[in-house]
């Protein structure tokens, strides 16, 4: 078990462009959840999935982002048309339902955009 | 705005001393967990509490959920440089599905 990984570790982009965060959950884990955090704060709920079913998205999550788990193994996470205030650090998670409800967190992906 | 406030906001201390952090909610939480941040890493699990008054130990770590389970506290007896970090605690609520609320942190620091 690695423990959950994501890439890249960290981008840097301009305005307008668009970018995809990749995060690989611990194996066998069927729930998977993305953050965001910026700097001072703690992390906020932005999305979830349980296997490849994508069960809810946070007002924060505006029509520029879209996540997806298709198989229900690793997810990805695009930001298009990136603003200034998309800058943060983007945290996946995983738990397995049933088990436990603990999430056990990825070392994240800091964007930064110029 | 943070479901859950954290206190203090930052701590500084000497090498062997003694401190607390604390979570509090006007919230119920089914489970709340402490996590450990360092810069430019994700959050690491050190504990999860479940029960109303629970009291964990984690070596030099005390955790206790509050009797009304609204509120906890991290207790670092002796406290060494490598306790350095920003402390988060988070909740879950089963009627949310167990999404986890966060605080803002604690960033302690323990000077050598």
């Amino acid at each position: 078990d690695t423990g959950v990984s994501q890439d890249p570790r960290h981008k840097i982009t301009k305005r307008g462009q668009n970018v995809t965060f990749r995060c690989d959950p611990i194996s066998e884990h069927n729930r998977l959840y993305w953050y965001r955090q910026t700097l001072g704060q703690g992390p906020e709920f932005l999305t979830y999935f349980q296997n490849e079913a994508q069960l809810e998205k946070s007002r924060l999550l505006s029509d520029r982002f879209s996540a997806e788990r298709p198989k229900g193994s690793f997810s990805t996470l695009e930001i298009q048309r990136t603003e200034q205030g998309d800058s943060a650090m983007y945290l996946c998670a995983s738990s397995l339902l049933g088990v436990s409800y603990e999430q056990f967190f990825g070392p994240g992906t800091r964007l930064t955009v110029l | 705005t943070q479901l859950l406030e954290q206190s203090p906001q930052f701590l500084s201390i000497q090498e062997g001393e003694n401190l607390t952090v604390y979570c509090n909610s006007s919230s119920v939480f089914s489970s709340l967990q402490w996590y450990r941040q360092e810069p430019g890493e994700g959050p690491v699990l050190l504990v999860t509490v479940v029960t109303g008054g629970e009291v964990k130990k984690l070596k030099r770590l005390t955790f206790q959920f509050g009797d009304a389970r609204k509120d906890s506290s991290l207790h670092i007896t002796a406290a060494q440089p490598g306790d350095t970090g920003l402390y988060l605690c988070a909740g879950g609520r089963r009627s949310n599905d167990y999404k986890l609320s966060f605080g803002a942190g604690t960033t302690v620091t323990v000077r050598a």
